[in-house]
């Protein structure tokens, strides 16, 4: 296993435009999170599921943000109607229920709206 | 929800100099307590972990003691080393129980060692 994957590494978008970003955890962790961190700042907690059911959102994740994970594996973050303020990394981690050792994060998805 | 302090930076230090970051939290019941590094262009990772409390989480020369009665888990190193310059991140989350609880982080402290 590589690791968590995230893609695109980069996505410049303009602003209104939609945009979509996908995380593939590590194979056998049922729990994938989102995560925003803008310059200078700790990492945000938007999201996290726990197989395919979404069990938490943060009250940053506006309605303009959904994320899914239709299978249990991989899952999509998509922004709708982008704005300057999201401009951001995105962060994508995976770890097992029960675990006590933390989350393995993917490299991230670096958004600027133009 | 769970919140942290963590020390300002950016911090400046020789090689070989001794390290610390302060870190204080506040959460309810006993939550996990973990320190992740990010280098320059890279993502987060794993440094330490500890996991109830007068545990303490050590990995490359770093260590943390989870102190309960002060709430707080300060990182150490004894002589750091120009390969340590990267933003660290004082984390409380989950629990040891392994319910669900997500990680919250202070705002980072930026580590420069000169040579």
């Amino acid at each position: 296993d590589t690791g968590v994957s995230q893609d695109p590494r980069h996505k410049i978008t303009k602003r209104g435009q939609n945009v979509t970003f996908r995380c593939d955890p590590i194979s056998e962790h049922n729990r994938l999170y989102w995560y925003r961190q803008t310059l200078g700042q700790g990492p945000e907690f938007l999201t996290y599921f726990q197989n395919e059911a979404q069990l938490e959102k943060s009250r940053l994740l506006s309605d303009r943000f959904s994320a899914e994970r239709p299978k249990g594996s991989f899952s999509t973050l998509e922004i709708q109607r982008t704005e300057q303020g999201d401009s951001a990394m995105y962060l994508c981690a995976s770890s097992l229920a029960a675990e006590k050792g933390g989350y393995t994060f993917g490299s991230g998805t670096r958004l600027t709206v133009v | 929800g769970d919140s942290v302090t963590q020390m300002e930076g950016p911090v400046t230090l020789s090689e070989e100099a001794f390290l610390t970051i302060n870190c204080t939290y506040t959460a309810t019941g006993y939550p996990s307590l973990f320190w992740y590094v990010q280098y320059p262009g890279e993502g987060l990772q794993l440094l330490l972990k500890a996991t109830k409390a007068d545990d303490k989480g050590s990995n490359k020369g770093f260590e943390a003691t989870y102190r309960k009665e002060t709430t707080s888990f300060h990182l150490e190193k004894g002589s750091v080393q120009v390969s340590d310059s990267a933003v660290y991140f004082c984390a409380p989350g989950g629990s040891s129980s392994g319910s669900a609880r997500q990680l919250t982080f202070g705002s980072g402290t930026q580590l420069t060692v000169l040579p």
